[in-house]
């Protein structure tokens, strides 16, 4: 089992509409998680981290963090044509990433 | 604030050279560092962890004495692509985590070299 899973997609969703990411880990003892968004060619970028347990919201943006059954997901609402990017799961200090998942927002 | 810059942004040389990769943390002091490596279509690969003061440590397959890393200050992290050849060819891409107190949280990305070896 990989460390960090993500569904590679893409994730299609129409403009307005909201978009659930996902990503799965298997080291139980992970403390620090945290989601990236990668434009094509470029570097990631921080979105959001979250430490505990519950939702953290940030403008469009809410975390989800379910350490009991070891999932994280990224919530978009609103999703605009400038969201479509690739987003990475990022678990732990080391911080193993996931493979990404490729989000399309249709116009 | 948390800015990364990386230099060169871009660099194509020949088989057999060498080639230099800042990485530096303009506005925040950074005890770690990371160096990534990213193939197209693939994710992002760690190859080393970046201490300032210390020797780097490597990922599991990744040659040491082909990428070397010096952390030379708060700030400064390099990567020397020794000897490189077409396979290196590559996105390689630094981040660097705020703090000195070696507990480390978000990490803040450069914005990445392509090496292209001809």
């Amino acid at each position: 089992q990989k460390e960090v899973e993500q569904n590679s997609g893409p994730l299609s969703v129409p403009e307005g509409a909201i978009a659930s990411l996902n990503c799965t880990y298997s080291d139980r003892g992970s403390q620090s998680f945290f989601w990236y968004r990668q434009y094509s060619g470029k570097s990631p970028e921080l979105i959001m981290f979250i430490y505990s347990n519950g939702d953290k919201e940030d403008g469009r943006f809410t975390a989800q963090l379910n350490k009991a059954s070891q999932y994280v997901s990224l919530l978009i609402r609103d999703s605009q044509p400038s969201d479509s990017a690739t987003y990475l799961c990022a678990v732990n200090q080391k911080v193993t990433f996931g493979t990404g998942t490729k989000l399309q927002v249709i116009p | 604030g948390a800015v990364v810059s990386q230099h060169p942004s871009r660099v194509i040389c020949k088989s057999g050279t060498s080639v230099k990769i800042e990485c530096r943390s303009l506005d925040f002091q950074a005890t770690t560092m990371f160096w990534y490596r990213q193939f197209p279509k693939q994710s992002l690969m760690l190859m080393a962890t970046s201490n300032e003061g210390s020797k780097a440590t490597y990922e599991q397959g990744v040659e040491k004495d082909k990428f070397l890393i010096n952390h030379a200050s708060l700030t400064l992290s390099t990567l020397t692509v020794t000897s490189a050849h077409p396979e290196d060819s590559s996105f390689y891409i630094c981040s660097a985590v705020p703090g000195t107190s070696g507990v480390s949280y978000e990490q803040y990305f450069g914005p990445g070299t392509r090496l292209t070896v001809t």
